[in-house]
């Protein structure tokens, strides 16, 4: 089956910039999306990207695709510590169901102040 | 805004008893899921269902089943649970290409 893989940790001090990065192997994905996870809660929808775009910002964070090397970041800019949390990469391919979406194990990102 | 609610935040069940996860969205959408999240495995799909009464085998079904009879609620049923059940179970529903989670809910089994 299709996969997505992430770097389980990242560590980071408080006003730099965070990179999240994960691969994916389905050259099909139509959407790549961007959840966050706080202790104890559900999946929070932050953002996703068509295939076709290169680039999207919305507010502090930008999404970076490259579909060639089908790799995946997000950019949180001046990070806080209320951006701790587990971040999720996901893709929706076109093939199969196209209902469904495939996870990443998640990055535990780490605020340090 | 989207609301998912899920029935228990905590679950603590025995070895072989029936346990029912229940689920429910308030906005309508056709398709709903279930999965299963372990630490370092990411979120694991069980079950989804795309209209009332349909339903379809994700990427872990065994020792599950789901029931959708409205479209609003989505159950998740564990027959006859085991430990290695123990685990946060989240629904979502979607709409378009947005999925949209629940709480979700920690389940134990001893």
């Amino acid at each position: 089956g299709e996969d997505v893989e992430q770097s389980l940790f990242l560590s980071v001090r408080e006003g730099d910039s965070s990179v999240i990065n994960c691969t994916y192997t389905d050259s099909s994905s139509t959407y790549l999306y961007w959840y966050k996870q706080e202790p104890g809660a559900g999946l929070q929808l932050l953002t996703y990207i068509f295939s076709n775009m290169d680039m999207k910002q919305d507010q502090r964070l930008t999404v970076l695709l490259n579909k060639k090397d089908k790799h995946l970041s997000l950019r949180i800019a001046d990070t806080q510590t209320g951006d701790s949390a587990i971040y999720f990469c996901a893709e929706r391919g076109a093939s199969g169901s196209a209902r469904q979406l495939t996870f990443g194990s998640g990055t535990q990102l780490t605020v340090l102040p | 805004d989207v609301k998912v609610t899920q029935s228990s935040r905590y679950l603590v069940k025995r070895t072989g008893e029936k346990v029912f996860l229940e689920c429910v969205q308030d906005m309508d959408h056709e398709n709903m899921f279930w999965y299963r999240q372990d630490p370092g495995l990411g979120l694991r799909l069980i079950y989804f269902s795309y209209d009332v009464k349909m339903k379809e085998k994700g990427d872990i079904p065994e020792g599950y089943s789901v029931s959708r009879e409205k479209k609003e609620r989505f159950s998740l049923i564990l027959e006859s649970a085991s430990t290695n059940q123990t685990s946060m179970y989240l629904c979502a529903s979607m709409r378009a290409y947005e999925q949209y989670f629940g709480p979700g809910t920690r389940l134990t089994v001893t």
